[in-house]
């Protein structure tokens, strides 16, 4: 069973599309993040979700929308794809909102054309 | 948030102890250090975490010194596998964790 699963692995758009990377985590934790890997490979936090409450909200664009319908899972939505958002986007969950140990999802490869 | 300082790149061979050093200066009281791993095409990995001294588990050992302004992650006799980023955290446990990873340190074990 995989504990922190995140679909689409891979997602290759045009510049100027809306698109959505769906995660979900069947650990029972109540904290679920969003991280960015870029291609310096630098992971920086997004978002952070408690019990489907944001927590962390880092500085990034309104044009991504982190949306949790339940605390088993953490959906990015991303209007107006521009070419710097392309990247590899980890969803991650931790048990409490303390981090401790995070464990993440294989990431989704995002490639804006 | 307490930044950390970690090589870029170590080499090693295969069968070797390698000790991949964390520099974290203005690490806080309640700060915990903590070590990921990363293999390509993944998300990164919890290996250990320590708040001082020494932490062992199956997979590395953590060595933190008294004023806690790096930590040591061991890895005993390594091997191909262990080919990855490593990277150093520092995480405050009195606010909601940012959990914020450095640039990390590739490690390339060779025969």
């Amino acid at each position: 069973d995989t504990a922190v699963s995140q679909t689409p692995k891979y997602l290759v758009t045009q510049m100027g599309n809306d698109k959505s990377i769906k995660c979900e985590q069947n650990l029972g934790h109540d904290t679920m993040y969003w991280y960015k890997q870029d291609s310096k490979k630098f992971l920086k936090i997004m978002f952070s979700y408690n019990n489907k409450e944001l927590i962390i909200n880092e500085t990034v664009p309104n044009r991504f929308s982190p949306k949790s319908p339940d605390k088993a899972h953490l959906n990015l939505h991303i209007n107006s794809l521009e070419l710097g958002d392309s990247a590899v986007y980890f969803c991650a969950s931790s048990q409490g909102r303390l981090a401790g140990e995070l464990f993440f999802g294989e990431g989704s490869r995002l490639t804006v054309l | 948030l307490a930044k950390t300082t970690q090589p870029i790149s170590m080499d090693s061979y295969e069968g070797q102890e390698v000790n991949i050093t964390c520099s974290h200066n203005n690490i806080a009281t309640n700060d915990y250090i903590t070590w990921y791993q990363q293999f390509p095409s993944q998300g990164p990995r919890f290996i250990i975490q320590g708040y001082k001294t020494k932490v062992t588990n199956e997979v590395a050992s953590l060595f933190i010194p008294a004023d806690r302004k790096s930590s040591t992650l061991s890895l005993p006799r390594v091997s191909l596998s262990d080919t990855a980023v490593y990277y150093c955290l520092v995480e405050n446990t009195g606010t909601a964790s940012k959990l914020t990873f450095g640039t990390g340190t590739r490690l390339q074990v060779t025969l």
